[in-house]
């Protein structure tokens, strides 16, 4: 079965700094990747995804990611953090199944900004 | 503008009580998705539905049961049998085609005691 690992529940940077996100999957075939962010009481938004092609992705916010085969990683960047940045982070996999049973996501990655 | 609606926001129930949470959404997309999320669990998918008047059990459904009697709506019941039901619901949707994201409502926060 698929499976997503999220190093680090909580990751604190500073304003203006690099903000890095670790994701790896699981899986002999690689899967769509997907990050999404959360902010408190609120629905999941898609911040960028990757299915075939160019690995490096761009997303909303400034935020991108990189598809890594060779390690198994999909992690997510910003070059500089800004406050409003901070919020849930949460990386997904869509597997062989093909989407329409739904992802699997890790347990999220919460971002504090330090002013 | 279209987008998924969940509702209520809130909602208390005592102990022993079924609940059912609705989601409607005007996306028309054909799939839709009940996910459960927990601090620090992330989400995990509680029912699935490619299509009108079928659907799928997700990793965690005992305790909950759903419909699917029209496209637009997914509502999902919480029954007295889920042993741990206080938890924020989220409900998904997507074209349930290859490389769909999921859209998501904002959530049904369920507190029961």
């Amino acid at each position: 079965a698929q499976s997503v690992t999220q190093l680090g529940s909580h990751v604190s940077v500073s304003e203006g700094a690099l903000v890095l996100l670790r994701c790896n999957y699981s899986s002999s075939v690689p899967p769509y990747l997907f990050w999404y962010v959360q902010y408190p009481n609120q629905g999941l938004q898609l911040l960028l995804k990757y299915t075939t092609g160019a690995t490096l992705v761009k997303g909303i916010n400034g935020f991108e990611a990189e598809f890594k085969k060779s390690e198994t990683s999909f992690h997510l960047t910003k070059p500089s953090a800004h406050m409003s940045d901070a919020a849930e982070y949460f990386c997904a996999a869509d597997g062989a199944r093909g989407g329409a049973d739904g992802l699997t996501f890790g347990k999220g990655t919460h971002l504090i900004i330090q002013p | 503008d279209g987008g998924i609606t969940q509702s209520p926001k809130y909602l208390f129930r005592k102990e022993g009580q079924n609940v059912t949470l609705s989601c409607e959404q005007n996306l028309n997309h054909d799939a839709m998705y009940w996910y459960r999320q927990d601090p620090g669990q992330g989400l995990r998918l509680i029912y699935y539905s490619q299509i009108v008047n079928d659907f799928q059990k997700g990793d965690i459904a005992e305790g909950y049961s759903v419909s699917r009697e029209k496209k637009e709506s997914f509502p999902l019941t919480v029954t007295s049998a889920q042993k741990n039901p206080t938890a924020f619901y989220l409900c998904a949707s997507s074209r349930g085609a290859l490389y769909s994201p999921l859209h998501f409502g904002n959530g049904t926060r369920l507190t029961v005691t």
